[in-house]
């Protein structure tokens, strides 16, 4: 079965120190996105993506965030400067379409800014 | 705008015996709605969906839910736990035309041998 794939699983990182987490999305999807999970809180979207460009994106995703889709198969998201509050799990999804029922996820990146 | 409320952040339950993990939602049109799954490391698997067709839903590893529009709730249940189940589970909404899929703060399933 297709699987979205997260690299690395888990990543350290010290405060202020830009970070990227990667993804590749399953090969025939077309919208992808990233939720994340504080521990011991809600799973939260971050943001959606389609077609090169930004479609949706919540509060949370500030100047410090961005995504990008460097070549035909991985997805990023990178922070800039790092700060204690984004130490989360990170996940990666893709859907075929933008009513599609359910998202494929990765299994997560761990970030710990320390 | 749209929300879900899991009523129970822990369930125990003896191995054998039914599983019933609670959920009411909130949505201002018509709601898609999703059980997901997480064991321990690892990712968020789809266990079931509501898409406006059957309002009893199954979904894999012999869980279903029954989307009842009057009570807003989205109760996931199961007759036989097993051993396997012990997981975190989250229900989630998404409004037609709005692409983001809104959690619950999940409940933790725990089983007893």
């Amino acid at each position: 079965e297709p699987e979205v794939t997260q690299t690395p699983s888990h990543q350290v990182t010290q405060m202020g120190q830009e970070v990227i987490l990667r993804c590749v999305p399953i090969s025939n999807h077309l919208y992808f996105y990233w939720y994340r999970q504080i521990l011991g809180q809600k799973v939260e979207f971050l943001v959606s993506f389609y077609n090169n460009e930004i479609s949706e994106k919540s509060e949370i995703f500030d100047d410090q965030f961005s995504v990008e889709r460097p070549d035909g198969s991985n997805f990023t998201l990178k922070i800039r400067s790092t700060k204690l509050e984004d130490s989360a799990m990170y996940f990666c999804a893709s859907s075929p379409s933008r009513d599609s029922y359910g998202y494929t996820f990765g299994s997560g990146t761990r970030l710990t800014v320390v | 705008a749209q929300s879900v409320t899991q009523l129970d952040s822990h369930v125990s339950v003896s191995e054998g015996t039914p599983v019933l993990l609670r959920c009411n939602y909130s949505s201002s049109y018509s709601p898609s709605l999703f059980w997901y799954v997480q064991h321990p490391n690892k990712g968020l698997q789809l266990l079931l969906k509501y898409t406006s067709a059957a309002t009893l839903v199954k979904g894999i590893n012999g869980f279903e839910a029954e989307f009842k529009k009057s009570e807003t709730s989205f109760h996931l249940t199961k007759p036989s736990a097993h051993m396997s189940d012990a997981a975190e589970y989250f229900c989630v909404v998404r409004t037609f035309g709005n692409e983001k899929l809104t959690f619950g703060t999940g409940t933790r399933l725990t089983i007893i041998p």
